[in-house]
């Protein structure tokens, strides 16, 4: 199985400011088919899951331009650039290169 | 807008089979992608169980593959869980997603096993 490692667990931020969250896998998510199958995901309190990142950069409809991801090989970063408050929630990291494994998740708190 | 809506039971007995549905609308499972299966237990993270496409091909997890079975029903738009010889430990959120990157996803459905 290819394990995800997330870090950190939790982190927060302030309104307008930044942030970064780290992605590891335990082996490259480089597919043979030339494609990297890694997913980003926000889990806001008492809601399902929602994709925002796919292919490592590709943001899914409709998420704001403020959400990026970026990285190769076993190493992926989400970044937000000015944080708002309905960012706040679980972030979860998502290989599908071989079948499919979720980090452990960082929460974001707002202050 | 393409919806998705588990449905079954809320409460299972150890030992018993775990049962649920997704109904879709807003698409025809017919014209493509994969559609999975995806549980939370409460407070913790998530965990891929398993998938279908429209054709009826499945993919499980691993660890989960010797009680689980997915089926679909192109007819009614739906596709199905069934997870056998629960115990606690498969107290979970089930949600069902479509596609492998889990573009859509299900409100979710709380499913306690419990005596």
């Amino acid at each position: 199985d290819i394990v995800m490692t997330q870090t950190p667990l939790s982190l927060s931020v302030t309104p307008g400011q930044p942030a970064s969250i780290s992605c590891q896998s335990s082996q490259s998510l480089l597919h043979s088919d030339g494609k990297t199958y890694l997913y980003w995901f926000l889990q806001r309190p008492g809601q399902p899951p929602q994709l925002l990142i796919y292919g490592v950069s590709k943001r899914f409809s409709g998420v704001p331009d403020r959400f990026s991801g970026s990285g190769s090989g076993t190493d992926f970063t989400l970044k937000i650039s000015r944080v708002e408050a309905e960012d706040a929630g679980v972030y979860y990291c998502m290989q599908r290169k071989q079948r499919s494994t979720f980090g452990g998740g960082t929460k974001v708190e707002i202050k | 807008q393409v919806q998705l809506q588990e449905s079954g039971p809320g409460l299972v007995k150890p030992s018993e089979t775990l049962s649920l549905t997704c109904t879709v609308s807003g698409y025809s499972i017919s014209s493509g992608y994969y559609w999975g299966w995806i549980r939370q237990p409460p407070g913790k993270g998530l965990e891929w169980i398993g998938s279908i496409y429209h054709s009826g091909t499945t993919d499980y997890n691993p660890s989960l593959k010797s009680r689980v079975t997915i089926s679909v029903d192109t007819s009614k738009n739906q596709f199905s869980l069934k997870l056998s010889s629960v115990t606690a430990a498969d107290t979970a959120v089930y949600y069902c997603v479509r596609g492998g990157g889990f573009d859509y996803w299900g409100q979710g459905t709380l499913v306690t096993v419990s005596s």
